[in-house]
């Protein structure tokens, strides 16, 4: 099972872009990547997901370099409702891991 | 549109005793996950259905846990008897379809269980 691994935790201030970048070295051919975000006392909700190179919505980017083997995403202007624990998962297993927690700062 | 519905959203039962949980996933969402949060851990998987089946139970943890989804509608998840490192917060998702679309899951807010 392809495993993932985030950094624990970042900091931002509102207004800047934030990059979390996932590690998932062992991803099968057939795996998606999905971004899931989580606020305090809620269930996660899902943010993005892609296969390879890059995919965009209103909320966010993710990058996928060729190798597949790490993803990026990406959230322009955050504001202060960003601060959550965002969590990487790949397709073929649902492993949530322990996430990455974003502060956003005024 | 609806989202994912859970019940109750917080339990308190003594050691011993039973509890059964309620999901009631996205109308037409064929693919129903359950999850828990146990003090401090990571989100873990449960079990999965496909309409009525068990598509995937790998996550159950113990013979104490019993998943049903009579109908293909909605689903509980019994936990019968009870024991303390059974506390935390049980989630359940829905997602529709088959392929790709059914990566997209949709979290309902959980229910907090909590044995004394």
């Amino acid at each position: 099972l392809a495993k993932t691994t985030q950094p624990i935790s970042m900091d931002s201030y509102e207004g800047q872009e934030v990059n979390i970048t996932c590690s998932h070295n062992n991803i099968a051919t057939n795996d998606y990547i999905t971004w899931y975000q989580q606020f305090p006392s809620q269930g996660p909700r899902f943010i993005i997901q892609g296969y390879k190179t890059k995919v965009t919505n209103e909320v966010a980017s993710l990058f996928i370099p060729a190798d597949r083997k790490s993803s990026t995403l990406s959230l322009p202007r955050v504001s202060l409702s960003d601060t959550a624990v965002y969590y990487c998962l790949v397709r073929g297993n649902l492993i949530f891991g322990k996430g990455t927690k974003l502060s956003v700062k005024p | 549109e609806a989202g994912v519905t859970q019940f109750p959203s917080h339990s308190v039962i003594e050691k011993g005793q039973t509890v059964t949980l309620r999901c009631d996933p996205i109308s037409g969402h064929d693919n129903l996950y359950w999850y828990r949060r146990v003090m401090g851990k990571e989100i873990k998987f449960l079990l999965h259905f496909v309409k009525e089946s068990k598509q995937d139970e790998s996550g159950m943890p113990n013979n104490r846990f019993l998943a049903e989804r009579t109908g293909g509608t909605y689903s509980t998840l019994k936990v019968q008897p009870a024991e303390l490192e059974d506390s935390g917060v049980y989630f359940c998702a829905s997602s529709p379809g088959q392929g790709v679309s059914s990566y997209e899951q949709y979290f309902g807010p959980g229910t907090r269980l909590t044995v004394t």
